[in-house]
């Protein structure tokens, strides 16, 4: 069955950085794009970045542009979240999700909490 | 950027009794290749969000049939024809026609 286990997640300061990643199983990783989603505590969901099935492309939301870096290993089945300069409002639970057939997120990971303060 | 605006926010259900969730978008979401990429997802308390529906009106797999989905352009609707305890949570729309993919604010789901 698809699996998706994420580790990272914790407690940083305002402007350093952090990286999250998310493991991939039980489906054929280099055959469907990723995603990463956040939800801040007692929130909604956004939609934070996407990198395609191969890496070739990568889109991010513009409240992260320019800080976090989306990658992805498909020897390893992982992708990851480099997230630099990281903001008190970046504070959130992070969430991998694969991207399924029919634009759709269909298989999510647990959930990383990210907290930034001083 | 689509902006996605469900109604109610807050929707108290009695056990047994029916459910229905409005999701609007700002523009349409009918792709180039005809399909419309509007979504409908469950979030249980503590949990993971759940793909329910896609592309408007398709269960993912596993999902009851007690949900369904309708709408087309830029009105959709998720309907739970008799709420059951399992399904207290939050639900949210979720657009995929362009980059970014936006959600609604969500809706609460409690039993009365």
């Amino acid at each position: 069955q698809v699996q998706l286990l994420q580790s990272g997640g914790g407690v940083v300061q305002p402007g350093r950085s952090l990286r999250l990643s998310c493991a991939a199983s039980g489906f054929a990783f280099g055959s469907n794009g990723m995603h990463w989603v956040r939800q801040a505590p007692g929130k909604g969901l956004e939609w934070v970045a996407v990198i395609w099935y191969d890496g070739s492309e990568k889109y991010y939301a513009d409240s992260v542009k320019g800080r976090f870096t989306i990658s992805r290993d498909n020897s390893k089945s992982t992708m990851d979240l480099q997230m630099n300069s990281l903001r008190v409002e970046d504070t959130a639970v992070y969430y991998c999700a694969r991207w399924g057939n029919d634009k759709v997120l269909d298989y999510w990971g647990q959930g990383a909490l990210v907290t930034v303060s001083s | 950027d689509i902006v996605m605006t469900q109604t109610p926010l807050s929707s108290p259900v009695t056990l047994g009794q029916p459910a229905s969730i409005s999701c609007r978008s700002s523009q349409s979401l009918v792709h180039s290749d005809g399909n419309t990429y509007l979504s409908w997802l469950q979030q249980r308390p503590g949990q993971p969000p759940r793909l329910l529906i896609y592309k408007i009106s398709n269960r993912f797999s596993g999902v009851p049939d007690r949900f369904s989905g309708s709408g087309a352009g830029t009105d959709f609707t998720l309907k739970i024809s008799r709420v059951e305890a399992e399904d207290v949570g939050l639900y949210y729309c979720v657009q995929a026609a362009q980059f970014p993919w936006t959600f609604g604010q969500g809706t609460k789901v409690e039993i009365k």
